[in-house]
């Protein structure tokens, strides 16, 4: 069965610090793989995903994310954080006709 | 805005009552899902719709929760005889069947609340 790993339930970084969340998943198929962010009390706004093709995507807000087949991970970064990336992140995998979804993680950004 | 809509946004109820949830997704989207997340989790798959057909219901959709989408368009999402451990939000997606399929849109959610 697909599962996704998110190592870090919180991660704070400095506004204008490099943001790296980090994603570990399990599939037996090869997967498609997204980055979705929630701000509180909201839905989940998707922020970029990987199907086939580049391995190196890019999403919304200037985020980024590598997939990595060998290491099956999907990392997320930004290259400067702004306070307005303070929110939850949650890495998903394929999994048959829906989503499985990690644990979530709470982006802290500090002024 | 033709984004997925969810009334309503919160609902309080007292265990042992009835409550519905409804979902309006993008309109041209023809797949529609239900998650739950609980506070520090993530979305959690409950079931979803392809038009008006439910294909997929996951083993955390007990008896008393019954979805339907009639016209293939709007859904709503009713829970029988509440219980506390219902308390969470409710979250309504939609796709297109395809190449897109994954692409999930979210709704705002419902927060329910069982006192």
């Amino acid at each position: 069965a697909q599962s996704v790993t998110q190592l870090g339930s919180h991660v704070s970084v400095s506004e204008g610090a490099l943001v790296l969340l980090r994603c570990n998943y399990s599939s037996s198929v090869p997967p498609y793989l997204f980055w979705y962010v929630q701000y509180p009390n909201q839905g989940l706004q998707l922020l970029l995903k990987y199907t086939t093709g580049a391995t190196l995507v890019k999403g919304i807000n200037g985020f980024e994310a590598e997939f990595k087949k060998s290491e099956t991970s999907f990392h997320l970064t930004k290259p400067s954080a702004h306070m307005s990336d303070a929110a939850e992140y949650f890495c998903a995998v394929s999994a048959g006709n829906k989503l499985v979804f990690g644990a979530g993680t709470i982006l802290r950004v500090k002024s | 805005d033709t984004g997925v809509s969810q009334n309503p946004r919160h609902k309080i109820t007292k265990r042992g009552q009835n409550v519905t949830f409804r979902c309006d997704p993008i309109s041209e989207h023809n797949r529609l899902y239900w998650y739950r997340q609980t506070l520090g989790q993530g979305p959690e798959f409950l079931t979803y719709f392809q038009n008006e057909a439910q294909l997929e219901k996951s083993r955390l959709l007990s008896d008393r929760f019954s979805a339907e989408r009639p016209k293939g368009s709007f859904s709503t999402l009713e829970i029988q005889r509440t219980e506390q451990g219902d308390s969470a939000m409710y979250l309504c997606a939609s796709s297109l069947a395809g190449t897109e399929l994954y692409e999930q849109y979210f709704g705002p959610g419902t927060r329910l609340t069982v006192t």
